[in-house]
């Protein structure tokens, strides 16, 4: 049973680029939410994406943006890297859009550097 | 800052229990759950508790939740050295299955 998939691992990006991240959620999850943790911090929440539109999101700006594609897999862009952006993206799966109580499983995070 | 708190540090000897402390702001959250993250990995989900319970054993994890108080804490009995990671309490509130986070406890588990 495959857990919740990311992909690339690190990625180092220069400042103004534009980076996209990938997730495949656990066997049997069709909700995808992505997190950014920066260094020492707790997961801050972004958006959440079910039936393959976005459906909650967090207080981050426009620049970042997503995708659900019909098998449930997901990508998060961001488009004109800062600095600040420099952090640890986490996607994570779940059952029911945005059932409460469905647990999240996480992957092991994409490590993103922007110089 | 964080909306839900959590001490910074905790030391603790092999075989001893350790007890992380949380406390968060939200009384209408229904779940609250425990996350371990080991250096370089993403989050393992441990545990969570419904907000109608005061107490969740699950072989050497407890949770205990006041809900007076707002406070979450987890026992770990029999602490081991791969017990040693950072361990974040997270609140998911009414509205949508979206969790908030603590700043996380780092657990040094000592021999």
């Amino acid at each position: 049973d495959a857990g919740v998939t990311q992909s690339p691992t690190h990625l180092i990006k220069t400042r103004g680029q534009q980076v996209t991240l990938r997730c495949s959620p656990k066997s049997g999850h069709d909700t995808v939410s992505w997190y950014q943790q920066a260094l020492g911090q707790g997961p801050q929440f972004i958006f959440q994406y079910y039936e393959e539109e976005e459906r909650q999101r967090g207080n981050f700006p426009d620049r970042f943006s997503g995708h659900q594609f019909p098998n449930y897999s997901s990508e998060l862009n961001v488009n004109a890297l800062l600095l600040g952006d420099s952090a640890l993206y986490l996607c994570a799966s779940s059952l029911g859009g945005g059932t409460v109580g469905s647990p999240l499983h996480f992957g092991n995070g994409t490590r993103l550097t922007v110089t | 800052g964080e909306d839900v708190e959590q001490s910074l540090f905790l030391s603790v000897r092999e075989g001893d229990s350790s007890v992380i402390n949380c406390t968060y702001t939200d009384s209408s959250s229904t779940y609250l759950y425990w996350y371990k993250q080991e250096p370089g990995a993403g989050l393992q989900l441990l545990t969570y508790i419904f907000s109608n319970m005061d107490m969740k054993q699950d072989q050497r994890l407890t949770v205990l939740l006041n809900k007076k108080d707002k406070h979450l804490s987890l026992r770990i009995a029999d602490t081991q050295t791969g017990d040693s990671a950072i361990y974040f309490c997270a609140e998911n509130r009414a509205a949508g299955n979206k969790l908030t986070f603590g700043g996380g406890t780092r657990v040094l588990v000592k021999p």
